[in-house]
């Protein structure tokens, strides 16, 4: 059963500062890996989605990268901002199984 | 504006009083999902929906159903809430079925807190 792992659950650091988001995952045989980011009491916003035969993917201040053979993604959160602060969660769509969420990652840029 | 529309935002309830939560989409997408969110627990699918009149269990379907009569509606029922299906539940759509695509963004609702006493 796949199982997707992010670490650290909660980082913070100030402003300014280049970060990076981890996330693993067990089932390497992945269609797409996507990296969303959520803000308290609000819903997910997608951010980049990775497919399978991709490296990396960049949006702005956002770069994704996947190496499904280690199982591994990173997001690159360049130049933090503490409008960047919130919960950013990677998900997986392996084979013929629900997309699988992390427990995600919450970030607090500060000031 | 595109988007996927939750209501209701904020519900408190009894067990054993059913009630719906309705989900609307307004991108013509064939897949809508549903998933609900618990700490410690993550995110976790509910259903989904391949499109009209197909429908089929997520991770975690007991106690709930859905339909999919139109397009653009996916409601989900809880026809005896218990306080163990107290959450924080969103639904999304996405343009294609996305358990086969490796193309697809999900886009996802407000979310709806529901609380059973």
């Amino acid at each position: 059963k796949q199982e997707v792992t992010q670490i650290p659950a909660a980082l913070s650091v100030p402003e300014g500062e280049n970060l990076v988001l981890n996330c693993s995952f067990t089932d390497s045989a992945i269609y797409n890996l996507q990296w969303f980011r959520q803000d308290p009491g609000k819903g997910l916003t997608s951010l980049l989605l990775i497919q399978s035969s991709q490296r990396e993917q960049t949006s702005g201040r956002l770069n994704a990268s996947l190496d499904k053979s280690s199982g591994r993604s990173t997001l690159y959160i360049a130049a933090s901002q503490p409008g960047d602060s919130a919960t950013y969660l990677c998900a997986v769509r392996a084979g013929n199984t629900p997309l699988v969420f992390g427990k995600g990652t919450r970030l607090s840029v500060i000031a | 504006e595109a988007q996927v529309t939750q209501n209701p935002r904020y519900l408190i309830t009894v067990t054993g009083k059913k009630l719906t939560v309705t989900c609307s989409q307004n991108m013509n997408h064939e897949y809508m999902s549903w998933y609900r969110q618990d700490p410690g627990l993550g995110l976790r699918q509910i259903y989904y929906s391949m499109n009209v009149e197909v429908t089929d269990k997520g991770d975690v379907p007991e106690g709930y159903k859905v339909s999919r009569k139109e397009k653009r509606n996916f409601p989900l029922i809880l026809e005896s809430p218990s306080p163990n299906q107290t959450s924080l539940y969103f639904c999304a759509s996405s343009l294609l079925g996305d358990r086969m695509s490796g193309a697809n963004v999900l886009t996802f609702g407000a979310g709806s807190r529901l609380t059973v006493l």
